[in-house]
């Protein structure tokens, strides 16, 4: 079983779309991130739940918004998409500030 | 608020080694290390805790001096499957998610 599983894995949309990743976790963790990573490979946080808790939310456009229906899971939603979004995104899971397990990562194309 | 990494690259040949350095302006509870390969995801190396616990990889190592708020990561005898970025991680100010550096890019070659 994956620990940490996203999709889509790929995603091709137009600019002005709303799309959605999903992300699901079996590990048991308690805190779930969303990451983006740029062409430049630096890897952003965005966003982190804690027990369904929003407790960080950096300094990203509101036309993106986490959802997290239970603690195994953290979608993230993505209102009217422009060029500048398309990264690639990755979903993270941890326990106690303990280690980090990432998905596989969604690669978001906006044309 | 994000940790300083060094060098930006590095080249190796097999069986060379390599340090990455990671410095940050604020104290540490913790200091994280990631390899990404190519294409996939951050893969967990090694995490370094404030009073000198470690735990991690068995043929990486890696100190971390409080005092001076830095990190190095040691990568003896380099193998091919080395290559990669590596990505150092601090905890933001609330302590609540990892801030990561910029990366180093380890390229070892035969």
């Amino acid at each position: 079983d994956t620990a940490v599983s996203q999709t889509p894995k790929y995603l091709v949309t137009q600019m002005g779309n709303d799309k959605s990743i999903k992300c699901e976790q079996n590990l048991g963790h308690d805190t779930m991130y969303w990451y983006k990573q740029d062409s430049k490979k630096f890897l952003k946080i965005m966003f982190s739940y804690n027990n369904k808790e929003l407790i960080i939310n950096e300094t990203v456009p509101n036309r993106f918004s986490p959802k997290s229906p239970d603690k195994a899971h953290l979608n993230l939603h993505i209102n009217s998409l422009e060029l500048g979004d398309s990264a690639v995104y990755f979903c993270a899971s941890s326990q106690d500030r303990g280690t980090y397990t990432f998905g596989s990562g969604t690669r978001l194309t906006v044309v | 608020q994000q940790p300083v990494q060094s060098p930006q690259a590095v080249i190796l040949r097999e069986g060379e080694d390599a340090v990455i350095n990671c410095s940050s302006s604020k104290a540490l509870y913790s200091v994280h290390w990631y390899r990404q390969k190519h294409g996939e995801a951050p893969v967990f190396l090694m995490i370094l805790l404030k009073g000198g616990e470690q735990k991690g990889h068995e043929k990486i190592s890696a100190s971390f001096n409080e005092k001076k708020q830095q990190s190095s990561l040691y990568l003896t005898a380099s193998q091919l499957s080395y290559s990669g970025t590596y990505f150092c991680g601090t905890e933001n100010q609330a302590g609540t998610a990892l801030i990561f550096g910029k990366g180093t890019t380890l390229s070892v070659s035969s």
